[in-house]
C-alpha cells in the first residue's frame, strides 16, 4: 500500500524549533520529488517547500525561506522539515505530499498525501 | 489572498452538473500544468485531475478538467451527496522567487 506518515508535530513556543518527519512506503521513494504543504485551521492549502528526487533542487515559499529547511534520506525513505524561529502564523496541519515527477520545479501534481501532523505555535 | 482565484462556493442538486473555475496568469496556469484536489471534511486532499485533464486511476469519469489560456475548470456531473467537499486547483508559478507551487483559495461544493 502506498503510504505517507507524518510525525513530529506538537505545541511549541514562538521562536523555538521543531522537526517534522515523513515516512514513505509502497513506492520507489528516490524516484520522486517530495513536498510539504500546510493548512492553517479553517484555511486553504499553502505550499511550504519541495525537494527533487536527488536533493539537487530545493525550493521554499517566501513565508518560510530562511527559517525552514527541507531534506530527505532516500536510504530511509524519509522526508524531513526542520522548522526554526517558529511564529504563530506557522500554526497549521502539515502534510507530506509526493510529486508525480522527479523534480519539484517540474511540478505536475501531488498524487499521494499523508494524513498530516499538527503544529501549534503558542506561548 | 491566493494567487489563483476560485469562487468561494458553488451548489447544485443531486444528479446535476457543476463547474468550478480557477483563474490565474501567464506565470502560472498559462504555462504550466493544472491539478485539482478534493478535500472531504476532516481528511487529507485527494488528487482528482492532473496535467489539466487527466484522471488518476480510480477517479470516476464524472470528474473532468480543462484549461484555456490562463484559466482552468473542474467539471463534476451526476452530483452525489458524497461529493460535498472543498475543491482546490494548483499549479507551478514561475513568478515567485525561484518558483513554487500555488493553490486557489478553495471552493466549497454543496449538494442541495
Amino acid at each position: 500500500e502506498v503510504q505517507l506518515v507524518e510525525s513530529g508535530g506538537g505545541l511549541v513556543q514562538p521562536g523555538r524549533s521543531l522537526r517534522l518527519s515523513c515516512a514513505a512506503s509502497g513506492f520507489t521513494f528516490d524516484d520522486y520529488a517530495m513536498h510539504w504543504v500546510r493548512q492553517a485551521p479553517g484555511k486553504g492549502l499553502e505550499w511550504v517547500s519541495g525537494i527533487s528526487w536527488n536533493s539537487g533542487s530545493i525550493g521554499y515559499a517566501d513565508s518560510v525561506k530562511g527559517r525552514f529547511t527541507i531534506s530527505r534520506d532516500n536510504a530511509k525513505n524519509s522526508l524531513y522539515l526542520q522548522m526554526n524561529s517558529l511564529r504563530a502564523e506557522d500554526t497549521a496541519l502539515y502534510y507530506c505530499a509526493k510529486d508525480k515527477g522527479g523534480y519539484f520545479y517540474d511540478h505536475h501534481a501531488f498524487d499521494i498525501w499523508g494524513q498530516g501532523t499538527m503544529v501549534t505555535v503558542s506561548s | 489572498q491566493s494567487v489563483l482565484t476560485q469562487p468561494p462556493s458553488v451548489s447544485a442538486a443531486p444528479g446535476q452538473k457543476v463547474t468550478i473555475s480557477c483563474s490565474g496568469s501567464s506565470s502560472n496556469i498559462g504555462n504550466n500544468y493544472v491539478s485539482w484536489y478534493q478535500q472531504l471534511p476532516g481528511t487529507a486532499p485527494k488528487l482528482l485531475i492532473y496535467d489539466n485533464n487527466k484522471r488518476p486511476s480510480g477517479i470516476p469519469d464524472r470528474f473532468s478538467g480543462s484549461k484555456s489560456g490562463t484559466s482552468a475548470t473542474l467539471g463534476i456531473t451526476g452530483l452525489q451527496t458524497g461529493d460535498e467537499a472543498d475543491y482546490y486547483c494548483g499549479t507551478w508559478d514561475s513568478s515567485l522567487s525561484a518558483g513554487g507551487v500555488v493553490f486557489g483559495g478553495g471552493t466549497k461544493l454543496t449538494v442541495l
